[in-house]
């Protein structure tokens, strides 16, 4: 089955700095995968998703990457605001089945 | 994005009552709904996966009959948590999956506390 691990489960950033937060996936089948953000209290929010026949994709502020050949994901925010202070998931998927999730970063922004 | 609501946001309720908790996509037909609960700070847990008009598929260690699932239309899915106990008390979360992409969008959220 699909593990998904973040790499630090915490991470600090000063306002104004870009910030990546990494994932790493194990089932090599995976072929879609979400980056979700979660304030407190509140149910995860979708920020951005990528297909494994594309390397980068990029939104408002935002970029993900992925590195098929690792296994890795990663997920860039540019010029990082206090609210972008959250609990990040990353989620990967292999066609139809369920979304397995990563266990967490949380992003901290230093005013 | 796409809009899933959640209906509770917070409910208390006494030890042995029942609980509903309703989900609906708001703007699109979701083909898969999901139940998840999170304990604080823990990442999602999945309770159980549905599809419109069939039983619902629970994870292991999940008990079918303590939570009902209903996914009467591609727009609504509701939980009901039965006799409700302290160890009930949770965070639960759906989430919908459709359109072209099947992309998964989640609700806001209910918090269940049950004294």
């Amino acid at each position: 089955g699909e593990s998904v691990g973040l790499h630090l489960p915490t991470l600090s950033v000063q306002e104004g700095d870009n910030s990546i937060i990494n994932c790493a996936y194990s089932n090599s089948a995976s072929d879609y995968f979400i980056w979700y953000k979660q304030e407190s209290g509140k149910g995860p929010q979708f920020i951005i998703d990528i297909r494994s026949n594309m390397d980068k994709r990029q939104g408002q502020r935002v970029t993900v990457l992925l590195n098929k050949t690792v296994k890795h994901l990663s997920l860039q925010i540019a010029a990082t605001q206090p609210g972008d202070s959250a609990v990040y998931f990353c989620a990967a998927r292999f066609g139809n089945e369920k979304l397995t999730f990563g266990t967490g970063t949380r992003l901290t922004i230093i005013p | 994005g796409a809009v899933v609501s959640q209906h509770p946001s917070r409910v208390i309720c006494k030890s042995g009552t029942s609980v509903k908790i309703e989900c609906r996509s708001l703007d699109f037909q979701a083909t898969t709904m999901f139940w998840y609960r999170q304990f604080p700070k823990k990442s999602l847990m999945l309770m159980a996966t549905s599809n419109e008009g069939s039983k619902a598929t629970y994870e292991q260690g999940v008990e079918k009959d303590k939570f009902l699932i209903n996914h009467a239309s591609l727009t609504l899915s509701t939980l009901t948590v039965t006799s409700a106990h302290p160890e009930d008390s949770s965070f639960y979360i759906c989430s919908a999956r459709g359109g072209a992409q099947e992309t998964q969008y989640f609700g806001p959220g209910t918090r269940l506390l049950v004294l």
